[in-house]
């Protein structure tokens, strides 16, 4: 079955870049399905960040917009995250996940925390 | 944006014991919501998508229901390890602008 795994650094400095990568397995990205992002913080819970398509479709958050670019590597099965500028308010756990309206399989999750 | 609001925030009931748990969209959704569960450590877990249909291997003893504005998860009589965190989320626009709702905290009475 299709599984998710993140990887990426736990510790990021503040205004720093965060950059995230999810490894799709058993399951090729380019045959469907939208793939994305979803945040979440004791403070302001689950938040949806981005997604794409293989083929190019690709749609954020309009409130994460500006410092947000998800992308695909379809060579390698897997698609990432970066989020540019990032501060304490940034720190989460951050999950990849499969589809385009509702997100039917979740990666394990990884903790980024920004702090210097 | 379209904002959740999930109530209550916290539900005490005992196994065997019929939940209902309620989450309300600040504007009409027609049927587009979905229902996760969540457990200390792990991700959320997929338990209802459209409302009212099951997700995957979801057991029969959670149903959604609602249209509209009003929603409602039930689980009609709980196992031991259905006690976690209940997410409600929002899929109406596309251009995606995906909400979910702040949780419902099922426990153990």
């Amino acid at each position: 079955q299709v599984q998710l795994q993140e990887s990426g650094p736990g510790l990021v400095r503040p205004s720093e870049t965060l950059s995230l990568t999810c490894n799709v397995s058993h399951y090729s990205i380019t045959s469907g399905y939208y793939w994305g992002w979803v945040r979440q913080t004791p403070g302001k819970g689950l938040e949806w960040i981005a997604n794409l398509y293989h083929s190019g479709n690709k749609y954020y958050n309009p409130s994460l917009e500006s410092r947000v670019t998800i992308s695909v590597d379809t060579s390698k099965n897997q698609f990432s995250l970066k989020m540019n500028s990032v501060t304490a308010s940034d720190t989460a756990v951050y999950y990849c996940a499969r589809g385009a309206y509702f997100m039917d399989v979740w990666g394990k999750g990884t903790t980024v925390t920004v702090s210097s | 944006e379209i904002v959740m609001t999930q109530s209550p925030a916290t539900l005490a009931l005992s196994p065997g014991e019929r939940a209902t748990l309620s989450c309300r969209a600040s504007q009409s959704l027609g049927g587009n919501i979905a229902w996760y569960q969540q457990k200390p450590g792990q991700a959320p877990r997929l338990l209802v998508y459209s409302a009212s249909t099951r997700a995957t291997g979801i057991p029969d003893r959670f149903s959604g229901r609602g249209s509209g504005t009003e929603f409602t998860l039930t689980i009609s009589s709980l196992q031991s390890e259905d006690f976690a965190v209940y997410y409600c989320q929002q899929y109406y626009n596309w251009p995606p602008m995906h909400t979910f709702g702040q949780g419902t905290k099922l426990e153990i009475k």
